[in-house]
């Protein structure tokens, strides 16, 4: 699997938009960039996920480069409640390898 | 559609002392896993199965069994508990493998003591 590394943390305010960089040099040709969002007490939950380019759904979009070594989601106007931690994870699609690395803490304040 | 439900929510071991956890998913899923999260730290793959009647190890197998006797439930088991399983278990499952959209349960927070 491609290590990941992303922010520890980001602060934001309300209404603001979010962008989350995550690095992956290392991906491989069949790895595919996935996102999810976990609450504080709650199982993480799937955003997001992409191979090129951008990817948009109504939650989120995700920017991935040429060179797709790094990738980027974009979450618009933010509330309190998008106050979670987001994890980017890459990998081949396949049932036997989601590694979840620390994420980033993304406080949203008033 | 409940989707993934885990039981029980919270439990309290003596060391030494054996338990099942109880993972059921509603939605004919094919793969289910099972991970623990500690304080501070990403999910770990304990184990995971692709199908009724398989199971596979996966980040940190120590310590566990699994199985998976009926499409719906998967079945986390800790034999001799020790502290240092104290965490929180989730449980998640996936239609595909063509996909990293998996569901996860709620959790069940274990304490070891």
């Amino acid at each position: 699997l491609a290590k990941t590394t992303q922010p520890i943390s980001m602060d934001s305010y309300e209404g603001q938009e979010v962008n989350i960089t995550c690095s992956h040099n290392n991906i491989a040709t069949n790895d595919y960039i996935t996102w999810y969002q976990q609450f504080p007490s709650q199982g993480p939950r799937f955003i997001i996920q992409g191979y090129k380019t951008k990817v948009t759904n109504e939650v989120a979009s995700l920017f991935i480069p040429a060179d797709r070594k790094s990738s980027t989601l974009s979450l618009p106007r933010v509330s309190l409640s998008d106050t979670a931690v987001y994890y980017c994870l890459v990998g081949e699609t396949g049932y036997s390898t989601l590694t979840f690395g620390k994420g980033t803490m993304l406080l949203v304040s008033p | 559609n409940a989707g993934v439900t885990q039981t029980p929510k919270f439990r309290v071991l003596k060391t030494g002392q054996s338990m099942t956890l109880l993972c059921a998913q509603d939605m004919n899923h094919e793969y289910m896993y099972w991970y623990r999260q500690d304080p501070g730290m990403g999910l770990r793959l304990i184990h995971y199965s692709v199908g009724e009647g398989t199971t596979a190890k996966g980040e940190v197998p120590d310590g566990y069994n699994v199985s998976r006797l009926k499409k719906q439930n998967f079945l986390l088991g800790l034999e001799s508990a020790a502290p240092s399983q104290t965490s929180v278990y989730f449980c998640a499952s996936s239609y595909s493998s063509t996909t990293y959209e998996q569901y996860f349960g709620p959790g069940t927070r274990l304490t070891v003591t």
